[in-house]
């Protein structure tokens, strides 16, 4: 699988969009991108994930690049609730494990 | 739907007992995976099975571990016996299928305190 590179940490205000930025420059054309986000004491939590085209669901949307080298993870309306770790995995269409980095830490703030 | 649900929610126990953590996959999930969590290690997977069966038991740290899936609905992570650097928080996760347009969804985990 790819590796993947995101900021050790990020603030945002509540109610402003947070976009929480990955690079995955050796993508390979059959890799997923996937983010899962960890609030203190609870299990990894799945957000969304997409291949090539942007992606969109009730909790955020996926923005990918056309060289599908970096994406965007964007929380419309950041609340003191989204506080949390934030991870992009790259995972290949036959992977069965997600291998999981040291993520963002996202904080988001009143 | 009930997501996948793990018990306990905390154990401590002294070192050398044996330890067995459950986990209940979300109904109709045919992929069971166990990752433990530490600091130094992050997240990792030890075992997965698919129907029951384990696939891949590659990332148990040892002879210490052993892992079941008696039926579709339930499974066990034992440790005996137990020692201290094998204070974690386990994590239990289920997926439909295989391959990567399946995203795994995680239980809320058991954290192991070994003394």
């Amino acid at each position: 699988d790819a590796k993947t590179t995101q900021p050790p940490s990020m603030d945002c205000a509540e109610g402003r969009a947070a976009n929480l930025p990955c690079n995955h420059s050796t993508i390979s054309g059959n890799e997923y991108v996937y983010w899962y986000r960890q609030i203190h004491s609870q299990g990894p939590q799945y957000i969304i994930h997409g291949l090539k085209n942007n992606e969109t669901n009730e909790m955020a949307s996926l923005i990918i690049t056309e060289d599908r080298k970096s994406s965007t993870l964007i929380l419309p309306h950041a609340t003191l609730r989204d506080t949390a770790v934030y991870y992009c995995i790259v995972r290949a269409d036959w992977a069965d494990k997600l291998i999981f980095g040291t993520g963002t830490r996202l904080q988001v703030f009143p | 739907d009930a997501g996948v649900i793990q018990s306990p929610r905390h154990e401590v126990t002294e070192m050398g007992q044996e330890v067995t953590l459950r986990c209940k996959p979300i109904s109709g999930h045919d992929y069971l995976f166990w990752y433990r969590q530490t600091m130094m290690r992050g997240l990792e997977l030890l075992i997965y099975f698919n129907n029951n069966v384990p696939i891949d038991d590659s990332g148990m740290p040892e002879d210490r571990f052993s892992a079941k899936m008696p039926n579709a609905s339930f499974s066990t992570l034992k440790i005996q016996p137990s020692e201290p650097r094998d204070s974690a928080v386990y994590f239990c996760a289920s997926s439909f299928s295989y391959g990567g347009n399946q995203p795994q969804h995680f239980g809320d985990g058991t954290r192991l305190s070994i003394l």
